[in-house]
C-alpha cells in the first residue's frame, strides 16, 4: 500500500520569508499527486495537482507554485509568503491503478 | 455555485441516533465520488466510495444519484467515536474537489 511523507508537521515563517514543502511516495509509481490547503474551520482547497513529472495544474493560487522533480516528489514553494498563506497543506495521492485519494499527515504552517 | 456542496451543520445528535448528509455536486461528467471522515487538526481518511448501486459498509450507507448529481451518507445507531467532520469528494478527471465539510458531535 501507498506511503505518503510530508514534513514537517509544524512551520511558524515570518511573512516575506520563502516556504518549500516536499511530499513523497512509496507503495505506487506513476501517481497522481495533489496539494490541498485548508484555512481553520474551513474545506479543503486544491491548489496543484499533477499527473506526472514535469506537469501541473494549477487552481491558480498567486503566491504558490509547485514542482513534480521526480515520479514520487511533488514540491510546493513560494518566494514570498503573505498572512493569507497560514493554514493546514495536505500533500495527497492517487496510485495509477486506484482511484482513492489518500493524504499525507500535513503541515500547519502559520506565518506571522 | 460551489463545485462541491454539503449541509452545512453542525448536527448534534444522541448516541444511537440515525443522522444523514447530503452533498450536491455541479459537474454532471464527474467520475467517482468518496466520502472522507476528517478528524480535529489531522489528515481527511477515507471512510467509503460511493457506488452507482448505493453501497453500505456496517453502519454506514452511501448513495449516490447522477440525475439529480447527488450523494448522502446515512449512519445508524451513531456512536461517541463517529464525531468527526465529514467531507463529500468528487473527481472529474483527476481532479478531486472537497465538500466544505459538515460537522458531527455525537453526544452521550
Amino acid at each position: 500500500s501507498q506511503t505518503i511523507h510530508q514534513w514537517p508537521a509544524t512551520l511558524v515563517q515570518p511573512v516575506g520569508s520563502p516556504l518549500s514543502l516536499e511530499c513523497t511516495v512509496e507503495g505506487t509509481s506513476n501517481p497522481n499527486l495533489y496539494w490541498y490547503r485548508q484555512a481553520a474551520g474551513r474545506g479543503l482547497q486544491l491548489l496543484f495537482y499533477s499527473v506526472g513529472i514535469g506537469q501541473i495544474s494549477s487552481e491558480v493560487p498567486q503566491n504558490l507554485s509547485a514542482s513534480r522533480p521526480q515520479d514520487r516528489q511533488f514540491i510546493l514553494s513560494s518566494k514570498k509568503l503573505l498572512l493569507s498563506d497560514s493554514g493546514f497543506y495536505l500533500c495527497a495521492c492517487r496510485g495509477a491503478t486506484n482511484e482513492k485519494l489518500f493524504f499525507g499527515s500535513g503541515t500547519q504552517l502559520s506565518v506571522l | 455555485r460551489k463545485e462541491v456542496e454539503q449541509d452545512p451543520g453542525p448536527f448534534n445528535v444522541p448516541e444511537g441516533a440515525t443522522v444523514a448528509f447530503n452533498c450536491t455536486y455541479s459537474n454532471s461528467a464527474s467520475q467517482s465520488f468518496f466520502w472522507y471522515r476528517q478528524d480535529c487538526r489531522k489528515e481527511p481518511k477515507l471512510l467509503m466510495s460511493v457506488y452507482s448501486s448505493g453501497n453500505e459498509d456496517g453502519r454506514f450507507t452511501a448513495q449516490l444519484n447522477r440525475a439529480s448529481q447527488y450523494i448522502s451518507l446515512l449512519i445508524r445507531d451513531s456512536k461517541l467515536s463517529d464525531s468527526a467532520t465529514y467531507l463529500c469528494v468528487v473527481n472529474s478527471y483527476n481532479d478531486m474537489r472537497f465538500g466544505a465539510g459538515t460537522r458531527l458531535t455525537v453526544k452521550p
